[in-house]
C-alpha cells in the first residue's frame, strides 16, 4: 500500500539559509500535519492543512510557513534557519473525517550547521 | 488541553523478561483517542495500537498489550517476553478529533527501553 512520501530525507543547511521540505500524502488523503521533533524530545505539532486551508496551528516558529497545494501535497518552508532547527521533521496525513488515522511518513532529518 | 505523562523516561530489562510501560493521559473531552508508537533508533514512528475512548476493552497482539482504564486516565502497555529488537523509545499520544480541527497528536516524553541480550 502506498505510504506517505517525504523529501528529501536528509538535509544539512547552514545558518540563516532556507530549507523546503515536501510531503506527498497517501492518495485520496486530504489533510496533512507536520511535526518536529528535537533531538531526545517527543514530536511537537506545528501546523495542519485540510483541503488547501490551515486547519489547525501549533508551536511554529515565524520563520516557518506551509502550504498544501491542489495535489494535496504539501511543502514547509524554513528561513533563516538556527541550530536549534535541526530536528526530525514528519509528516502525517489522513481522510477529514477519519483524522484519528494518521498515518506517518519516514521523516526529514534536517542538520544546521 | 490535552496532555499525556510518560513518568517512566528510561528502563533497562534482560531478554525474556516482561515489561510495563505507563501511560497516564489528562482531556476534557469524552471522545478521544490514545496511541502507541515505537520509535527505533533509525527514527521512524511505527504505530502500534490505537484506542478509542469508548472501547475499554484490552487488547493483546502477540507479546504485546494493552491496558486502557478509563477510571485511572491511563493506557499502559506491556511487552512480554522481551527481545533485543524491541529496543526503541515508546510514545504515548492523544488525539481529540473533532471536525478537522484539534485532530492534532499530543505525544508524551517517550520511554527509551533498552533490552540486554
Amino acid at each position: 500500500a502506498a505510504g506517505v512520501i517525504q523529501s528529501p530525507r536528509h538535509l544539512i543547511k547552514e545558518k540563516r539559509e532556507t530549507a523546503t521540505l515536501k510531503c506527498y500524502p497517501i492518495p485520496r488523503h486530504d489533510t496533512v500535519y507536520w511535526y518536529q521533533q528535537g533531538p531526545g524530545q517527543d514530536p511537537q505539532f506545528l501546523i495542519s492543512f485540510y483541503e488547501k486551508m490551515q486547519s489547525d496551528k501549533g508551536s511554529i516558529p515565524d520563520r516557518f510557513s506551509a502550504q498544501q497545494f491542489s495535489d494535496y501535497h504539501s511543502e514547509l518552508n524554513m528561513s533563516s534557519l538556527e541550530l536549534g532547527d535541526s530536528a526530525l521533521y514528519f509528516c502525517a496525513s489522513s481522510l477529514e473525517e477519519a483524522t484519528y488515522e494518521q498515518y506517518f511518513g519516514p521523516g526529514t532529518r534536517l542538520t544546521v550547521t | 488541553a490535552q496532555k499525556v505523562t510518560q513518568a517512566q523516561t528510561e528502563i533497562s530489562v534482560v531478554e525474556k523478561e516482561d515489561v510495563t510501560l505507563d501511560c497516564v493521559y489528562e482531556t476534557r473531552d469524552t471522545t478521544y483517542y490514545l496511541f502507541w508508537y515505537k520509535q527505533p533508533p533509525s527514527g521512524e514512528l511505527v504505530f502500534l495500537i490505537r484506542r478509542n475512548s469508548f472501547d475499554e476493552q484490552n487488547e493483546i497482539s502477540g507479546r504485546y498489550s494493552w491496558n486502557f482504564q478509563k477510571s485511572t486516565s491511563s493506557f499502559n502497555f506491556t511487552i512480554t517476553a522481551s527481545q533485543v529488537v524491541d529496543s526503541a523509545v515508546y510514545f504515548c499520544a492523544l488525539s481529540e478529533p473533532r471536525s478537522g480541527a484539534n485532530s492534532k497528536l499530543t505525544f508524551g516524553k517517550g520511554i527509551t527501553l533498552s533490552v540486554r541480550p
